[in-house]
């Protein structure tokens, strides 16, 4: 079993509608929870961090963690082309030191008009 | 504030030849770490360094070596470059300090043994 798993896509929504994208992580422990934006040929970019059950909203963008589920999501609303790139789910394990993040492979998103 | 900086941005290198990716900050961060990201692929760790003279590896650390001798820089040296190191090298940082453990990301370099 990987350790954070994602869907790869493409995941396609039309200009306006509301995109939905999931990340399971293995570690019951984990605590800190990330969500990367990566256009392709750039680097990633944070775009939300979420420590604790429930929502988090950051104008167009919510992240959502279930700790019970052992599950993280990301909404987008008003979903524009501009949003079109991969997303990468990251955890921090809870064993060893340096907050290093693990990664899921990324899911890919288009928003067509 | 420049941020995290990596140069070069892209090299070509020949089996055996060496070279080291260099990695600046700015922000006065103590935590750095290199990654590097394969085609479809997540980002795997390579090293990180939790300050001046701590280093560690990661999950993928053979190939590599690493030093930190300043807050600011973490530079990454391959050794005798084989084609399975091609691939985008990502430099990152955080601050250890507050309660939120965000990594930011530097450019990237585009790394092709041949």
């Amino acid at each position: 079993q990987k350790e954070v798993e994602q869907n790869s896509g493409p995941l396609s929504v039309p200009e306006g509608a509301i995109a939905s994208l999931n990340c399971t992580y293995s570690d019951r422990g984990s605590q800190s929870f990330f969500w990367y934006r990566q256009y392709s040929g750039k680097s990633p970019e944070l775009i939300m961090s979420i420590y604790s059950n429930g929502d988090k909203e950051d104008g167009r963008f919510t992240a959502q963690l279930n700790k019970a589920s052992q599950y993280v999501s990301l909404l987008i609303r008003d979903s524009q082309p501009s949003d079109s790139a991969t997303y990468l789910c990251a955890v921090i394990p809870p064993r060893g030191g340096g907050n290093k993040l693990t990664f899921g492979t990324g899911t890919q998103l288009k928003v067509e008009l | 504030n420049a941020g995290v900086t990596q140069t070069p941005k892209f090299r070509i290198l020949k089996i055996g030849q060496s070279m080291t990716l260099q990695c600046t900050q700015d922000m006065n961060h103590n935590y750095m770490y290199w990654y590097r990201q394969d085609p479809g692929m997540g980002l795997k760790l390579i090293y990180y360094s939790v300050g001046a003279g701590i280093t560690d590896k990661g999950e993928v650390p053979n190939g590599y070596n690493v030093s930190r001798s300043t807050t600011e820089d973490f530079p990454l040296r391959l050794e005798l470059a084989a084609p399975s190191q091609t691939s985008v090298y990502f430099c990152a940082s955080s601050y250890s300090a507050t309660s939120s453990y965000e990594q930011y990301f530097g450019p990237g370099t585009r790394l092709t043994v041949t």
